[in-house]
């Protein structure tokens, strides 16, 4: 089993939608959960990290932890057209260093 | 710099040849980290470096893959003999120290024929 699941999609939603994106992960020892957003021929740009469990809100984005599912989440509210990227859930035990990745999940969102 | 700086950014070999691709970490960031990026994936550790000593190499996939950061700054990660099962896209990322963003680069396009 990969330790970070992850949709590929792809997801295609019309402009001004919610967006949810999720994944799954099976080592309970992971504490840092990260989100990234990686544009067709670019690098990963870090979007939102947490810690632990809970809720992390910012801006038009929400991140999510639930430790007793083994489940991450990432809402975009009202999503415009330049939010289409590929999202890429992440996971590492001390913080950035060995991040292990979901498979990225692709989305478009239409004007 | 402004930037993880990667060079080159495509590269086409020969299968056997070796290869080197080279990162440039932005300044004063004392970590760096490679990944590799197949098509439609996620990427995937291949090692890391905090200063100049090499703190995990544990996804180097096999013995033909190496990588040395000898002055601390600039990164060079070589594959010999060169499969083209290694064809991917080859990510340099760096942070300002551990447990903190990491920035990734452009990436090396390496195809191997």
């Amino acid at each position: 089993q990969k330790e970070v699941e992850q949709d590929p999609g792809p997801l295609s939603v019309p402009e001004g939608a919610i967006v949810s994106l999720n994944c799954t992960y099976s080592n309970s020892a992971f504490q840092y959960f990260m989100w990234y957003r990686q544009y067709s021929r670019k690098g990963p740009e870090l979007l939102m990290y947490t810690y632990s469990s809970g809720n992390k809100e910012d801006g038009r984005f929400t991140a999510q932890v639930d430790k007793s599912s083994k489940y991450i989440s990432l809402f975009i509210r009202d999503s415009q057209p330049s939010d289409s990227a590929t999202y890429l859930c992440a996971r590492a035990q001390g913080g950035s260093e060995k991040l292990v990745f979901g498979k990225g999940t692709k989305l478009t969102v239409n004007p | 710099g402004a930037g993880v700086s990667q060079s080159p950014r495509y590269k086409v070999t020969k299968r056997g040849q070796d290869v080197a691709l080279r990162c440039d970490p932005i300044s004063g960031h004392v970590s760096l980290y490679w990944y590799r990026q197949a098509l439609g994936q996620g990427p995937e550790f291949l090692t890391y470096f905090n200063y100049e000593a090499q703190q995990d190499k544990s996804g180097l996939p096999n013995d033909r893959f190496s990588a040395e950061r000898p002055e601390g700054s600039i990164s060079t990660l070589t594959i010999q003999r060169t499969e083209q099962r290694d064809s991917a896209m080859y990510r340099c990322a760096s942070s300002s120290q551990l447990n903190t963003e990491a920035f990734f680069g452009q990436g090396t396009r390496l195809t191997v024929v």
